[in-house]
């Protein structure tokens, strides 16, 4: 059964700073999507960034970016000039392989970003 | 702006209640989803359809049942509240690209 781990329960990062998000996966699939979901506290989950398996090129969305390591099954998110408006629980998900019937996505424990101003 | 809508944000109820949890979705997707979220634990997947009337249970599918009779529409029941219920219901859709999330409902079993 595929898994998400994410080893980070609580981070903090002053304003401005960049930071590192972890997350590893287990799976035996060879094509699936991976997935950065923020919540804040409004509760409404926002997809951050997506990536597919199939892309070698890591995906950057603004001042989000990843870095998708496909053997090692490591995607770690990285956040670049931190805005209080990031602290957010985030969550690290894996999407079964696209278009099967059990398609359903998979997620990590959380990870709580705090932005020190 | 496509939504998925769940019928309560915060919901209180007793102990042996049976209890409806509903999430209606407008974009006309197949795939529909509960989770349960509770601190340290993420998300956890209950229950999932992929079709009217078809269902498939998740993770943590024990005391809990579900219900699609139309397809915007995925119900989550409590057949009798428990104090260990207590926690974020959080529906989600699907039609194979993006997953779009409802604002969760927050319930309390007293």
């Amino acid at each position: 059964a595929q898994t998400v781990t994410q080893s980070q329960p609580e981070m903090s990062v002053q304003e401005a700073e960049t930071v590192t998000l972890s997350c590893t996966y287990d799976t035996s699939e060879s094509d699936y999507y991976l997935f950065w979901y923020k919540q804040p506290p409004s509760r409404q989950m926002i997809l951050v960034i997506r990536q597919e398996a199939y892309k070698q090129q890591n995906a950057t969305e603004n001042r989000f970016s990843v870095n998708f390591q496909k053997a090692a099954k490591s995607f770690s998110l990285k956040i670049s000039d931190s805005q209080l408006g990031d602290a957010a629980m985030y969550f690290c998900a894996y999407r079964t392989p696209p278009m099967n019937r059990d398609d359903k996505i998979i997620f990590g424990k959380g990870t709580r970003l705090h932005i020190l101003p | 702006d496509v939504k998925v809508t769940q019928s309560s944000r915060y919901l209180v109820k007793r102990t042996g209640e049976k209890v409806f949890l509903e999430c209606v979705q407008d974009m006309d997707h197949e795939n529909m989803f509960w989770y349960r979220q509770d601190p340290g634990l993420g998300l956890r997947l209950i229950y999932f359809s992929y079709d009217v009337k078809m269902k498939e249970k998740g993770d943590i599918p024990e005391g809990y049942s579900v219900s699609r009779e139309k397809k915007e529409r995925f119900s989550l029941i409590l057949e009798s509240a428990s104090t260990n219920q207590t926690s974020m219901y959080l529906c989600a859709s699907t039609s194979g690209t993006g997953y779009t999330f409802g604002s969760g409902t927050r319930l309390t079993v007293v």
